[in-house]
């Protein structure tokens, strides 16, 4: 079965700062994988997938994400973090075959001015 | 245009009393799933239709849950003897359907409470 673990589940960074989430998963043959965020009172939103193609991917909002097939890791970065970016994140992953989504915990990320 | 639409946005009931939940994906989306998400953690996936039919019922936890999808359009979750750990926001998401890595498009949810 796979499994997605997020690490920290709460964030805090200043309003300019980097912001890094980090996501492990485990798989015997790697997966798609995606990022969500969440705002307050809203759906979830993709910011970017990775299906096999490039390993760094460019997601909305400044956000990336690098696929590393060595340490099963898929972390999430900005380089300069916005008063806006304040939300929960949510890593995924979707087995080759299949279609169902397998949710990491989340991140919540505190932006501080 | 329309995302995924879900109704009612909130839903409180008694324990032992039966609820439906609504989906309205976005228009021409084949792909439809509902996933849970209790406090504090990711959504869980329940069922994956595609079309009218289920294809992967996997994740639903009994067989109190029951899901449709009737026309292929609209689906209703259904949750008989509701239990106060059913007490969860529940999710909609829609897909083309034609795809392999396809974006999953998720409605803002119904936050069903279980008294």
């Amino acid at each position: 079965a796979q499994s997605v673990t997020q690490l920290g589940s709460h964030v805090s960074v200043s309003e300019g700062a980097l912001v890094l989430l980090r996501c492990n998963y485990s798989s015997s043959v790697p997966p798609y994988l995606f990022w969500y965020v969440q705002y307050p009172n809203q759906g979830l939103q993709l910011l970017l997938k990775y299906t096999s193609a490039a390993t760094l991917v460019k997601g909305i909002n400044g956000f990336e994400a690098e696929f590393k097939k060595s340490e099963t890791s898929f972390h999430l970065t900005k380089p300069s973090a916005h008063m806006s970016d304040a939300a929960e994140y949510f890593c995924a992953v979707m087995k080759a075959a299949g279609n169902k989504l397998t949710f990491g915990g989340g991140t919540r990320v505190l932006v501080k001015p | 245009g329309a995302g995924v639409s879900q109704t009612p946005s909130n839903k409180v009931t008694e324990k032992g009393k039966y609820v439906e939940l609504r989906c309205d994906p976005i228009s021409g989306h084949t792909a439809l799933y509902w996933y849970r998400q209790s406090l504090g953690q990711g959504p869980e996936f329940l069922i994956y239709f595609q079309g009218t039919g289920a294809a992967d019922d996997s994740g639903l936890p009994n067989d109190r849950f029951f899901a449709v999808r009737p026309e292929g359009s609209v689906s209703t979750l259904k949750i008989q003897r509701t239990e106060r750990g059913d007490s969860a926001v529940y999710l909609c998401a829609s897909s083309p359907g034609q795809g392999v890595v396809e974006t999953q498009y998720f409605g803002p949810g119904t936050r069903l409470l279980v008294l």
